[in-house]
């Protein structure tokens, strides 16, 4: 069966750290992936998605960058992290034709 | 462009009543609908999907939603809802193609009230 797997489940890290989230799908492949951020009280931003290694499409100007460095696995990270960087990442999956997303169970993410 | 308006950011309902959480969207060509549900600190869960068919799509947990393609509405509705339903609930839009991106409406908080 196809699983998704998201890491860390918190995160708490100063201002001007950096950020590694990793995400990992089991059981298909060439799957298209997204992460998503849910800031407190908000709905669900799509930040970046990727159909394919090496293949990564940007949403919304930020402080975030994305990375597919294999086939079933999707890094999110920065540089230098941003108090308005806290929030609620999501990552999820799409096995394409007419199913629905599947999504990890996100990482909490306080910048201090 | 797409977009998904849920109409309501807050829904109070006491237990063993029904519910209506409201979604409407908007795009210029033919699209896929779902319902996701989010408990505290968790990832999103499929309530159900229409894709094509029958207008009235039944889901998981008892809900269904209608979808009506002339008010371009796709509302949730639970006949008698219970304290476990308590969660936020999403509407989300995605038109065909190779990205399958999905937009999400802003969120419907449900609280059911003993």
């Amino acid at each position: 069966s196809q699983t998704i797997h998201q890491w860390p489940a918190t995160l708490v890290q100063p201002v001007g750290s950096p950020l590694s989230l990793e995400c990992t799908v089991e059981g298909t492949s060439n799957p298209n992936l997204y992460w998503y951020r849910q800031a407190a009280g908000r709905g669900l931003q799509l930040l970046f998605y990727s159909v394919g290694i090496g293949q990564i499409s940007s949403e919304v100007p930020q402080n975030l960058s994305a990375s597919r460095p294999q086939d079933r696995q999707f890094i999110l990270s920065s540089k230098k992290l941003l108090l308005s960087d806290s929030g609620f990442y999501l990552c999820a999956w799409y096995p394409g034709g007419q199913g629905g997303y599947t999504f990890g169970s996100g990482t909490r993410l306080t910048v201090v | 462009a797409q977009s998904v308006t849920q109409l309501d950011s807050q829904v109070p309902v006491f237990e063993e009543a029904p519910v209506e959480l409201r979604c409407n969207y908007s795009s210029s060509v033919s699209v896929y609908l779902f319902w996701y549900v989010q408990y505290p600190n968790q990832g999103l869960q499929l309530l159900l999907k229409y894709l094509s068919g029958s207008t009235l799509v039944k889901g998981i947990n008892g809900f269904e939603a209608e979808f009506n393609k002339s008010q371009t509405s796709f509302h949730l509705r639970k006949p008698s809802v219970h304290i476990s339903d308590t969660a936020e609930y999403f509407c989300a839009v995605r038109r065909s193609g190779n990205t399958g991106k999905l937009i999400f409406g802003q969120g419907t908080t449900l609280q059911v009230k003993p």
